[in-house]
């Protein structure tokens, strides 16, 4: 399949280990966020999402942060494995059509 | 597997051709958003048809058309084709226009010759 993880940052785990994936947003009107994981040759997958009244949210070994602030947003990954390597995307969304806006995109390379 | 399909898989076209790409959308969603992934970027949202009309509209020139009929499949149209319009196509549905989760699909590869 195609490589969608040229020229995109790249952050290197040791299997077991957790990851932090960081990501800015510009649009301070936006309320929802969404994290995407995209394995070569695949469409983007839902991973987790949080709306903006929220700071905090858990799913199965995966947590998003979102401070508002500094419209900042992370994805913590615990107890990473090979398969949660990919190229890692966060999205956000201030309009009620679903205008979901993608970041640029991380590279997450799990060592076994 | 998000039950979105795409098709075709692969397309290679010349420039100034025109061509449809198809979507199928999960049971029981009637909106789906069209969106074009350049090699190392994120997608980019093209339009969104929610219920066969559009719904939504980002950064594309008018030559990016679509479609979506009765059973909430979608086409996306692209008239007079360029290099640049080389790219994964990706569709996704939703149950709604609102805070739902997308289902993608797995794209469509356009190379532009």
């Amino acid at each position: 399949g195609e490589s969608v993880g040229l020229h995109l940052p790249t952050l290197s785990v040791q299997e077991g280990d957790n990851s932090i994936i960081n990501c800015a947003y510009s649009n301070s009107a936006s309320d929802y966020f969404i994290w995407y994981k995209q394995e070569s040759g695949k469409g983007p997958q839902f991973i987790i999402d949080i709306r903006s009244n929220m700071d905090k949210r858990q799913g199965q070994r995966v947590t998003v942060l979102l401070n508002k602030t500094v419209k900042h947003l992370s994805l913590q990954i615990a107890a990473t494995q090979p398969g949660d390597s990919a190229v890692y995307f966060c999205a956000e969304n201030s309009g009620g059509y679903q205008k979901v806006t993608f970041g640029t995109g991380t590279k997450l390379q799990v060592i076994p | 597997e998000t039950g979105v399909t795409q098709s075709p898989t692969h397309l290679i076209k010349t420039r100034g051709q025109q061509v449809t790409l198809r979507c199928s959308s999960q049971s029981g969603h009637n909106t789906v958003s069209w969106y074009q992934q350049a090699l190392g970027q994120g997608p980019q949202f093209i339009f969104q048809y929610y219920r066969e009309e559009e719904n939504g509209r980002g950064n594309f020139p008018p030559r990016f058309s679509g479609l979506q009929f009765p059973n909430y499949s979608s086409e996306l149209n692209v008239n007079a084709l360029e290099l640049d319009d080389s790219a994964l196509y990706l569709c996704a549905s939703s149950p709604g226009t609102g805070f739902y989760e997308q289902y993608f699909g797995p794209g469509t590869r356009l190379t532009v010759t």
